[in-house]
């Protein structure tokens, strides 16, 4: 079945530091994959996406590009701020399911 | 503002107390869905819903139940709350209701449910 696996955590950064988070899936279909940031005490909220092959999503200086060769969608920033520290979750959506992976706790220290 | 809507945000309760959780979205989306977050499992799906009156299991169905009368409301329902039903609850909905390929689910703020 479709899965989604992604780096445990915690990661901890400093801030200004590169994150890059992995997330690799299997599907059988041509899914659209997403990544989801949990801010503390708060419900999921769409971070950025990307509906089919190269293409690439962003959003508040986080990138990640759709990579069907090495079914990766790996998320990243160039420069962390403090704010950012947060649970982020990758997930896909394929044949009306839509899976997620089990989240990574981001602390990003000042 | 578009949003999702549950209540309580924190919930204590007893062994074999009925108990429901509301839902609710102002968006007109047909899909919603409940899921509960645990601990080193992620988030798992309980039930969702494609649209009125449509309902289906997901993951981890046994201990719920859900209804869906109308559209903008999907309560989840307890029926004899046990202690391994402890965890955080999150109600999302999304605008397509078939092959959700490429909209994203908008979540509400969770309830905390302790089952003591």
């Amino acid at each position: 079945g479709d899965s989604v696996t992604q780096m445990e955590g915690p990661v901890t950064l400093s801030e200004e530091a590169f994150l890059t988070i992995n997330c690799t899936y299997t599907a059988t279909g041509y899914p659209s994959l997403f990544w989801y940031v949990q801010y503390p005490g708060e419900g999921l909220q769409l971070l950025l996406k990307a509906t089919k092959a190269d293409d690439k999503g962003s959003n508040k200086g986080f990138e990640a590009t759709y990579r069907k060769e090495t079914t990766s969608f790996h998320l990243e920033k160039g420069s962390v701020q403090v704010s950012d520290s947060a649970v982020y979750f990758c997930a896909l959506s394929d044949n009306d399911k839509i899976i997620f992976g089990k989240g990574t706790r981001l602390h990003i220290l000042p | 503002e578009a949003q999702v809507t549950q209540n309580p945000r924190y919930l204590i309760t007893v062994t074999g107390k009925k108990l429901t959780v509301t839902c609710s979205q102002n968006m007109n989306h047909e899909y919603m869905s409940w899921y509960r977050q645990d601990p080193g499992l992620g988030l798992r799906q309980i039930y969702y819903s494609m649209n009125v009156e449509v309902t289906d299991k997901g993951d981890v169905p046994e201990g719920y139940k859900v209804s869906r009368k109308e559209k903008r409301n999907f309560p989840l329902i307890l029926e004899s709350p046990s202690p391994n039903q402890t965890s955080l609850y999150f109600c999302a909905s999304s605008s397509e209701s078939q092959g959700r390929r490429n909209s994203p689910l908008h979540f509400g703020n969770g309830t905390r449910l302790t089952v003591t």
